[in-house]
């Protein structure tokens, strides 16, 4: 079946720091998301991107379909943004996303 | 922006107990989801439902689950009987059409 795959697994950075977020999938995306969770937290949709660069305040992602890869930019990081960023794709029939396995951010003062 | 709205936001029952967990989805939203995550693990697609039927449906949605939205009100996932191993946290979801999903706050299931 479809895999997303996230990378890195986790994440430590100083507050002020950039942070990049990679995530694969198995096959063509027609759709994408990124997710940001708080440890037993809801689910925040960050961004919709399917394809191309979008932004979002201190978020940049860009999602190259043909590569079966997006990316997710934080800049300038802050505490607040600790916590599991995921991404979702979905590509096949059906209207379903399937999530990665998430990056978990921790960002240090 | 749209909200999705779950309630109960945290269940505590007994296994072999049976629970509904219901789901306002965004007011003109056609699809409607389940998901299931355990604590610190990813989260698993469930079921998908439209046009008041099962689109497609996971292995992890066993024969006590169910599904159904009777007449336009709360989407409701109902698990009967109750296990252990469903303890977990479900997320609901609804999307106009193929495109962004939505999703609610989630409803915490303990199952002692």
């Amino acid at each position: 079946g479809q895999q997303v795959q996230q990378s890195p697994a986790s994440l430590v950075l100083q507050e002020g720091e950039n942070a990049e977020l990679q995530c694969n999938f198995s096959s063509t995306a027609t759709q994408l998301q990124w997710f940001y969770q708080r440890p037993g937290g809801s689910l925040v949709s960050l961004l919709y991107n399917p394809s191309g660069t979008k932004h979002t305040g201190r978020l940049t992602s860009t999602t190259v379909t043909k590569e079966r890869r997006s990316s997710l930019h934080i800049s300038s990081s802050q505490i607040t943004d600790s916590g599991t960023y995921f991404c979702a794709m979905e590509g096949g029939s059906g209207n379903k996303l399937i999530f990665g396995t998430g990056t978990l951010l921790s960002v240090k003062p | 922006g749209p909200k999705v709205l779950q309630i109960p936001s945290h269940q505590i029952i007994d296994m072999g107990q049976m629970v509904t967990l219901n789901c306002d989805p965004v007011s003109n939203h056609l699809y409607f989801y389940w998901y299931k995550q355990i604590l610190g693990q990813q989260m698993e697609f469930l079921v998908n439902f439209y046009n008041g039927k099962v689109m497609e449906k996971s292995k992890l949605f066993k024969d006590q689950f169910s599904v159904e939205r009777p007449d336009g009100s709360y989407f409701t996932l109902k698990i009967q009987p109750t296990a252990l191993e469903d303890s977990a946290v479900y997320f609901c979801a609804s999307s106009i059409n193929t495109g962004q999903l939505y999703f609610g706050e989630g409803s915490k299931l303990t199952v002692l």
